[in-house]
């Protein structure tokens, strides 16, 4: 069965400081894992992906996300944060089937100045 | 390109009426999905669709209705809304439907219903 846990329904940084959301999966086949932001009031816009090969998969914004298969994780990073980081943050394993995801409970990020 | 664009955006309901939201692409894109998002719960899959004249229920989709007459336009009826389909609806499409394939968001419809 396919599954996504977001540990963390709130995560709060300072400006510059690293970012780290973390996902976990579960998946009854090879996984192919997405990151997807979602500002204020607007559709979720995709951040990065990974499907094969590359391990580290780096998306935009300077954001980037290792697959560990060992831990079934996907966790999201970013050196250093930007009060336009703020948003909600939405991890998904894509289905067995089509191209139907399963999200997490997404993880907002409050950026401190 | 408009890419995926949903009508209206914000709409209020009494119990029992029906509606339909409405979802239209014009990327040409064969796969088409709905999901709704609620709070603490992340997105859901309702219905989707990978090509005109196709369509397959998702994991939730009892209460709501769709059809994919057009590769561009997948609308979600609701035939008789209860206080439980309040939420926020997302409509979304794809390529081809494949597993690796991104999907891109409209941005959104809010429905209430009293």
């Amino acid at each position: 069965a396919q599954s996504v846990t977001q540990l963390g329904s709130h995560v709060s940084v300072s400006e510059g400081a690293l970012v780290l959301l973390r996902c976990n999966y579960s998946s009854s086949v090879p996984p192919y894992l997405f990151w997807y932001v979602q500002y204020p009031n607007q559709g979720l816009q995709l951040l990065l992906k990974y499907t094969t090969g590359a391990t580290l998969v780096k998306g935009i914004n300077g954001f980037e996300a290792e697959f560990k298969k060992s831990e079934t994780s996907f966790h999201l990073t970013k050196p250093s944060a930007h009060m336009s980081d703020a948003a909600e943050y939405f991890c998904a394993v894509s289905g067995t089937g089509a191209n139907n995801l399963f999200f997490g409970t997404g993880t907002r990020l409050t950026v401190i100045p | 390109n408009a890419g995926v664009t949903q009508t209206p955006k914000f709409q209020v309901l009494k119990t029992g009426q029906s509606m339909t939201l409405q979802c239209a692409q014009d990327m040409n894109h064969e796969y088409m999905s709905w999901y709704r998002q609620d709070p603490g719960m992340g997105l859901r899959l309702i219905h989707y669709s990978v090509g005109a004249g196709i369509t397959d229920q998702g994991e939730v989709p009892n209460g709501y209705n769709v059809s994919r007459s057009t590769t561009e336009d997948f609308p979600l009826r609701l035939l008789s809304a209860a206080p439980s389909q309040t939420s926020v609806y997302f409509c979304a499409s794809s390529y081809s439907g494949a597993r690796t394939d991104t999907q891109y968001f409209g941005p959104g419809t809010r429905l209430t219903v009293l």
